[in-house]
């Protein structure tokens, strides 16, 4: 079935540095990519919907220029955390749709950051 | 503002029993409405789908309801075994955005 890769699954970094992390769709393509962050014991809150081709689209309170998505193929989405802070540590989760607009959503595993 | 709300408290119960997880939404008439399943330290697995005009859907051991009048999803898992143990986490669903916003989830444990 439909697999959605996600990498690094854990990273630790510096406090100042910038971590990519990338999501990719395996044997299917995607136009549109979601990112969550999760806390713990938290749910998802979702961060930004990535666009094949043109800018993502930010949900309120997400602040664009510290993380930088970029969707240049159907089958690759990534996030970049830039100038990363302790605050920004979380499990990201990336997702795509199955089949188009609507669809249930494949999760890749999700990135372990951790800012030290 | 829209809020979903989900049992916050984990819910344990004897293998073999069904378990009823209950996820409500205010300020929100959504298209549809999915279930997911998350185990620790991974992503979400969809379970089922229901769409505002089905009031019920089934998945062999999986059941699921929509009352939007009631603005509520009953999510069931009859003859629960411990590998059922996990996170559910409900999500409505609008059809314009194909956004999908979470409810915290309800943890199930089930003992042998």
């Amino acid at each position: 079935g439909a697999v959605v890769s996600q990498h690094p699954s854990r990273v630790i970094c510096k406090s100042g540095t910038s971590v990519k992390i990338e999501c990719r769709s395996l044997d299917f393509q995607a136009t549109t990519m979601f990112w969550y962050r999760q806390f713990p014991k938290q749910s998802l809150m979702l961060m930004a919907t990535s666009n094949e081709g043109s800018k993502a689209t930010y949900e309120q309170g997400v602040e664009k220029d510290k993380f930088l998505i970029n969707h240049a193929s159907l089958t690759l989405s990534t996030l970049t955390v830039t100038s990363a802070h302790p605050e920004d540590s979380s499990f990201y989760i990336c997702s795509a749709p199955q089949s188009g607009h609507n669809s249930p959503l494949h999760f890749g595993n999700g990135t372990r950051l951790t800012v030290t | 503002s829209q809020k979903i709300e989900q049992n916050s408290e984990a819910l344990n119960i004897q293998e073999g029993k069904t378990a009823t997880l209950t996820c409500n939404y205010t300020n929100y008439s959504p298209a549809y409405l999915q279930w997911y399943r998350q185990d620790p330290g991974r992503g979400p697995v969809f379970l089922l789908l229901i769409r505002e005009n089905e009031k019920e859907k089934r998945k062999e051991r999986l059941k699921v309801t929509f009352d939007t009048t009631l603005k509520q999803s009953l999510f069931h898992i009859t003859a629960s075994q411990p590998a059922d143990s996990a996170t559910y986490l409900c999500a409505p669903g609008s059809s314009n955005t194909g956004k999908l916003i979470f409810g915290q989830g309800t943890t199930l444990q089930v003992k042998p």
